[in-house]
């Protein structure tokens, strides 16, 4: 069975600096995977979404980047956060099109991320 | 473009009473899949069902049924009997065959709270 991992969980970072959260995913290959945001009582948010290594496409213009160094791995980073990074950040995957249920995205458990 | 609306932002009702959850759809998409998420308070999105737009059938699983109408571009959502373990925020989601299905478009949520 596929299952979706994030880490970490929570994260408490002050302005200005870096960030790197990492989604993995077990028990497929070659997924879609997606990165979303949630803010406090939001709805969700597409940030970015990747159909296979190194291929990125962005849906929001803002201060955050994403990286699939490896099929099943996708990374969301900032050089610099800003106090509206603040959010849920939530891991998404979804099998290619073709395969069974490839219409259907499984999310992951989320990262609560608080820039003060 | 299409949207996912439910107009229903906060619901309360006393344990064991039924409640409906609506969701209204736009699309122009020939062929398109919807789905019902839930969000508890720990954050994850679980999956609740998947719905081809070829297929109209109501569906019942378990206290959870669902009521799709292509004509009215509904699929609302029952909960029979509810119990505070449905305490959640329910998402309603649409993904169109012009994209691929690589994106989803998510409703704003419904705020569901089972008073004991």
């Amino acid at each position: 069975s596929q299952t979706i991992h994030q880490w970490p969980a929570t994260l408490v970072q002050p302005v200005g600096s870096p960030l790197s959260l990492e989604c993995t995913v077990e028990g497929t290959s070659n997924p879609n995977l997606y990165w979303y945001r949630q803010a406090a009582g939001r709805g969700l948010q597409l940030l970015f979404y990747s159909v296979g290594i190194g291929q990125i496409s962005s849906e929001v213009p803002q201060n955050l980047s994403a990286s699939r160094p490896q099929d099943r791995q996708f990374i969301l980073s900032s050089k610099k956060l800003l106090l509206s990074d603040s959010g849920f950040y939530l891991c998404a995957w979804k099998a290619p099109l073709g395969r069974a249920f490839g219409e259907t995205q499984y999310f992951g458990p989320g990262t609560r991320l608080l820039v003060l | 473009a299409q949207k996912v609306t439910q107009a229903q932002t906060e619901i309360s009702v006393v344990e064991k009473e039924d409640v409906t959850l609506d969701c209204v759809y736009e699309t122009r998409d020939t062929t398109y899949y919807l789905f019902w998420y839930k969000q508890p308070p720990s954050g994850e999105l679980v999956f609740l069902i998947r719905r081809n737009s070829f297929d109209e059938q109501n569906e019942i699983s378990g206290r959870y049924s669902w009521n799709f109408q292509k004509s009215t571009s509904s699929f609302n959502f029952t909960i029979t009997a509810s119990q505070v373990v449905d305490s959640a925020v329910y998402f309603c989601a649409l993904s169109g065959n012009s994209g691929g299905y690589q994106k989803v478009t998510f409703g704003t949520g419904t705020k569901l709270q089972v008073i004991p």
